[in-house]
């Protein structure tokens, strides 16, 4: 299983700024996908990405995709209280999907 | 997209009983697994549901505990056999490799909430 080390762990913001979440790791995927999920439900795809510095843009959500395909950042730009969640990062390696531990975020109004 | 509906959605079950959680997706799909999610905590891999055949478990599970079938492409079955409460957690399917969708894509749907007493 190859590891997937999100930061930060815990995330409290106010409405309207911006933040960054990492994705690392030592080993290279051949994808990479972010969820998010809201309590009591399933994590919900964001972007899944393919290419080696890709970057992908949902609209206030940036994806980037690290140039060796071993990391990933996700940033959000003016932050909604809507955006609270568990946004979590996978790596796709062979048949698995494997996980991170996460990122829990709450934006206050 | 896929949509992926379970049943039960939640349960309250006494130690020492099974339970057999359903999944259906709305189209059919190449692969199906199994993940579990303890409280606060990520999701770990439990199984992939093979069609027509035993399915592929992940370290530290076994058929015994988590018997699974996957009958056709669009329908699997996960078992919790002789539940304790350290099987409390949500239980998740997943499915991936959607006609027209990236093979790498995979979707997930919205758990069951298990509770051993």
């Amino acid at each position: 299983t190859q590891l997937l080390e999100q930061s930060p762990q815990f995330l409290s913001i106010q409405e309207g700024e911006n933040l960054t979440v990492y994705c690392n790791s030592s080993s290279v995927f051949s994808s990479l996908q972010w969820y998010r999920q809201e309590p009591g439900e399933g994590p919900v795809l964001l972007v899944t990405v393919v290419t080696g510095g890709e970057v992908k843009k949902l609209k206030r959500l940036t994806f980037q995709f690290g140039d060796a395909r071993k990391d990933s950042s996700l940033h959000i730009t003016a932050a909604q209280p809507g955006d609270t969640g568990l946004y979590l990062c996978a790596g796709m390696s062979g048949y698995a999907l494997n996980f991170g531990k996460g990122t829990s975020l709450l934006v206050t109004p | 997209s896929a949509v992926i509906s379970q049943k039960p959605s939640r349960d309250i079950c006494q130690r020492g009983t099974s339970l057999t959680i359903q999944c259906q997706v709305d189209s059919q799909v190449t692969m199906m697994f199994w993940y579990r999610q303890q409280p606060g905590q990520s999701l770990t891999l439990i199984a992939t549901a093979n069609q027509g055949s035993e399915a592929t478990y992940e370290s530290g599970f076994v058929i015994d505990k988590f018997p699974i079938s996957r009958p056709n492409l669009t329908f699997s079955t996960l078992t919790v056999s002789n539940m304790s409460p350290e099987d409390s957690s949500i239980y998740l399917c997943s499915a991936r490799g959607l006609a027209g969708v990236g093979t790498d894509t995979q979707y997930f749907g919205p758990g069951t909430r298990l509770t051993v007493l």
